[in-house]
């Protein structure tokens, strides 16, 4: 199988900035998601990269070097709605199998 | 309805129980997946489903059935379930097909299950 590791805890202060890293297993890689999962919610997509480098959606940014296998997500001006697990996903073999890390519960305090 | 529903949101089961989980999805997908969530574990892919016929089925122990009658809807049939099985168990969805671009999964609530 693929091993994704990431952080299982991080702490940032409100309207910091933080990054969550993501490393993974390179052989059969497709492509890595970025999910966000508030607590009792579902997860919700928030990016992805298939391509070497800095994917910018507004606040969130999403970073890949394919031959290093490892990935960040770029949090700016932190609110604390931001306070979720960010669950990173590994795109390998066929295009429909998505493999997860464990999640890093961010906690942003006031 | 909009995106992706599932029923029931909580269920408690007794091991010599079966039950159906029901996930239904609105967006015109016609791909679907069961996950299961255990605490402290990551996501776990349990069944794909890809224009209506299972494509992947990671090792999952038989006494979980999957179902998909149309690209609309998914069930997961359960009967003797272990202590062991309580878990959230995720639905998700996204378009496309075969070997065209991936594109993001659309998850469900959830179904908070307990086998007591």
């Amino acid at each position: 199988g693929q091993n994704i590791d990431q952080p299982t805890e991080m702490t940032a202060t409100e309207g910091a900035i933080v990054q969550i890293n993501c490393t993974y297993q390179t052989s059969g890689f497709n492509g890595l998601f970025w999910y966000q999962q508030h607590a009792g919610e579902a997860p919700t997509f928030l990016s992805y990269n298939v391509l070497d480098g800095l994917e910018e959606k507004g606040r969130f940014s999403s970073f890949l070097s394919r031959s290093k296998g490892y990935s960040y997500l770029l949090l700016k001006e932190l609110q604390m709605k931001d306070s979720a697990s960010y669950l990173c996903a590994q795109l390998s073999g066929s295009a429909r199998q998505l493999t997860f890390g464990s999640g890093t519960q961010l906690t942003v305090l006031p | 309805e909009t995106g992706v529903t599932q029923t029931p949101r909580h269920l408690v089961m007794g091991m010599t129980n079966k039950k159906s989980l029901k996930c239904e999805q609105h967006l015109g997908h016609n791909a679907m997946y069961w996950y299961k969530q255990s605490a402290k574990k990551p996501l776990e892919l349990m069944f794909v489903y890809s224009l209506e016929e299972r494509v992947e089925n990671n090792s999952v122990p038989s006494r979980f059935s999957p179902e998909c009658p149309n690209s609309s809807h998914l069930f997961l049939h359960l009967h003797t379930l272990q202590p062991e099985d309580s878990a959230l168990y995720l639905c998700a969805s996204s378009q496309g097909s075969g070997t065209g671009p991936p594109y993001e999964q659309y998850f469900g609530p959830g179904t908070r299950l307990t086998v007591t």
